[in-house]
């Protein structure tokens, strides 16, 4: 699959904080997804974004397609001790729409 | 509606020894996803298939073989496990894969697999 590199790789946040994340790639694509990953759970997707320069929110969680759609960004307003997990971007391969992943970012809520 | 479901949650293997990891979902969804994660690499494709009938190999499909049985079951069996197998895996269904840039995936709980 192609490469997507997620950083930063894990980060301790107080509850409260707003924290940022992001996603790149070598090559364009035209959709970005954003899941996260519960311990011991599986992926549920929690934004899809479509069109390059689009914004997009669900709740406190507010992610956007760069306008070169090489990246995204993920921003959690106010975190809370259920925030924890694994965030994963997500893109389908263009050609065959195959999803490739980025590696993670882990998040610990500090209380 | 239970989404995708897997079983078993847990299994211990030794090495050699070979195992079918099960997988449904009751969306009626065509396409059918098995990914397996590993620290630090996120999740990578096994095999999948688009639809009924046909089964596809994906970026990691060495050492594991697939069945869809019907529409709603794929199963990944590995006939020989390896330690390099040790691993979390996922099922994924979505509703048709190359149909259209929004086709969502949607996982099961995951499998959590140790060869020793």
């Amino acid at each position: 699959g192609q490469q997507l590199n997620q950083s930063p790789q894990s980060m301790f946040i107080q509850e409260g904080e707003d924290v940022s994340m992001n996603c790149t790639s070598s090559s364009i694509f035209n959709t970005w997804l954003w899941y996260k990953q519960d311990p011991g759970e599986g992926p549920v997707l929690l934004i899809a974004l479509y069109k390059a320069g689009e914004l997009t929110s669900n709740g406190r969680l507010t992610a956007q397609f760069g306008i070169t759609r090489k990246d995204s960004f993920l921003n959690i307003s106010a975190s809370i001790p259920s925030d924890v997990g694994i965030y994963f971007c997500a893109g389908p391969n263009p050609n065959d729409y195959k999803l490739s992943f980025g590696a993670g970012t882990t998040v610990t809520v500090r209380a | 509606n239970a989404g995708v479901t897997q079983t078993p949650k847990f299994q211990v293997l030794k090495t050699g020894q070979s195992m079918t990891l099960q997988c449904a979902q009751d969306m009626n969804h065509n396409s059918m996803y098995w990914y397996r994660q590993d620290p630090g690499m996120g999740l990578r494709l096994i095999y999948y298939s688009a639809s009924e009938g046909t089964t596809d190999k994906g970026e990691v499909p060495n050492g594991y073989n697939v069945s869809r049985l019907n529409k709603r079951e794929f199963s990944l069996r590995l006939e020989s496990a390896a330690p390099s197998q040790t691993s979390v895996y996922f099922c994924a269904s979505s509703e048709a894969l190359g149909q259209a840039s929004t086709d969502t995936q949607y996982f099961g709980p995951g499998t959590r697999l140790t060869v020793l």
